[in-house]
């Protein structure tokens, strides 16, 4: 069974940073892009960044590059994304998710998502 | 612009059939979409990729009430036999070189 498991959010000031973890199993982690997905309270969802099977390569979304990196453990089964110069902006629930096999585009399994708080 | 518009909500009776739409932005109608459901105060979970040419591949577990099919620049999510459980947030889902792009979300709600 596949399951993706966020974790590391939380209550952070202003300027602050946080790094969020998403442990996978249940699949050859090494073998799948990977992306995190935010949603702001009552909002919709909104893709952030991606990263591909072997950590090559990375792209994020205009509002947060420069300050977020996403990144990879393959050896730990890890995805990671960290935050920098948080804003209140940022405020969201964050989700890991999978891209489908062969890169096709939609993303086919989705993690419980962990919520960041960015407040003084 | 890539962007895909969704109705804001939509509403059905219990036992009975509704259809979601997703619009594809100008120069985009040939693209593929995935929808999602997001049931409250969860994750959302895959339902299925449906294609410009109306064919659609749905996830692990999905049942049959749920189906896909697509014209011109739209792209549809068909929920038959409706069950209390359906009422959720449904989001449909494209993709281009480097980036992923989600559509405003359409609360179904079921009557």
């Amino acid at each position: 069974e596949v399951q993706l498991v966020e974790s590391g959010g939380g209550l952070v000031q202003p300027g602050g940073s946080l790094r969020l973890s998403c442990a996978a199993s249940g699949f050859t982690f090494s073998s799948y892009w990977m992306h995190w997905v935010r949603q702001a309270p009552g909002k919709g969802l909104v893709w952030v960044s991606l990263i591909n099977d072997d950590g090559s390569r990375t792209i994020h979304a205009d509002s947060v590059k420069g300050r977020f990196t996403i990144s990879r453990d393959n050896a730990k089964n890890t995805l990671y994304l960290q935050m920098n110069s948080l804003r209140a902006e940022d405020t969201a629930v964050y989700y890991c998710a999978r891209d489908s096999p062969h890169v096709d585009g939609e993303l086919d399994y989705w993690g419980q998502g962990t919520l960041v708080t960015v407040s003084s | 612009q890539f962007v895909l518009t969704q109705s804001p909500s939509a509403s059905a009776s219990l036992g009975a059939s509704v259809k979601l739409t997703c619009t594809l932005s100008s120069g985009h109608s040939r693209y593929a979409i995935a929808w999602h459901q997001q049931q409250p105060e969860k994750g959302p979970r895959y339902l299925m990729k449906v294609n410009s040419d109306g064919s659609h591949i749905k996830g692990d577990g999905i049942p049959d009430r749920f189906s896909g099919s697509s014209s011109g620049a739209e792209r549809y999510l068909t929920i038959s036999s409706l069950q209390s459980e359906d009422e959720a947030e449904y989001y449909c889902q494209s993709w281009d070189t480097g980036f992923r792009v989600f559509g405003g979300g359409t609360k179904l709600t079921v009557l």
